[in-house]
């Protein structure tokens, strides 16, 4: 139990492009899902917090903006970066939570390069 | 706030030895929990086990143990035997026991199991 899935696994895209990643909770409803990015040999960072039919919560200095996120359904949440740059590139997680539990179960990953 | 260290960057072994991962955290909360989480080189996070603050029985699973001491503020993870396969980044992780907290990962150690 508690799988989670994300597609798509990896994305190429030019710059300027806009990129959409889903995160699916396959055996659970999720009422918290959360994104996370990771740089090359670093530590997990918490991009915002996503609770269904609600506005995701970010993090300070993550701009709402740029990375819009969508939590339509128990199941489903979406990360869009729009606009990608170069910068952008990177390993993004997304993790999802059961209502009143501790625990969160976290997506394969997407990698994201912009080129 | 919260705060976990994992001072062990990396770690390299040969295949059978037994090796254990360091993890010591911070928090002024009386409740919260404690988690190991492994990321292959796949990338996934894979969920080991969830410890919370009022138990601190140390448990076994299979090769795999954890040693939870309030007293040092540090939840250790030894790994028996360890074979090639166990060859991930392992991330601690702490969340305090109220709603809405987030998850504060470690830094991650890196065990490289060696033939």
């Amino acid at each position: 139990g508690a799988v989670v899935s994300q597609h798509p696994s990896r994305v190429i895209c030019k710059s300027g492009t806009s990129v959409k990643i889903e995160c699916r909770s396959l055996d659970f409803q999720a009422t918290t899902m959360f994104w996370y990015r990771q740089f090359p040999k670093q530590s997990l960072m918490l991009m915002a917090t996503s609770n269904e039919g609600s506005k995701a919560t970010y993090e300070q200095g993550v701009e709402k903006d740029k990375f819009l996120i969508n939590h339509a359904s128990l199941t489903l949440s979406t990360l869009t970066v729009t606009s990608a740059h170069p910068e952008d590139s990177s390993f993004y997680i997304c993790s999802a939570r059961l209502a009143g539990k501790e625990t969160q179960y976290f997506g394969p990953g997407t990698r994201l390069t912009v080129l | 706030a919260q705060k976990v260290t994992q001072a062990q960057t990396e770690i390299s072994v040969v295949e059978k030895e037994d090796v254990t991962l360091d993890c010591v955290y911070e928090t002024r909360d009386t409740t919260y929990y404690l988690f190991w989480y492994k990321q292959p080189p796949s990338g996934e996070l894979v969920f080991l086990i969830r410890r919370n603050s009022f138990d601190e029985q140390n448990e076994i699973s299979g090769r795999y143990s954890w040693n939870f001491q309030k007293s040092t503020s540090s939840f250790n993870f030894t790994i028996t035997a360890s074979q090639v396969v166990d060859s991930a980044v392992y991330f601690c992780a702490l969340i305090r026991g109220t709603s809405g907290s987030r998850l504060t990962f470690g830094e991650g150690t890196q065990l490289t199991v060696n033939p």
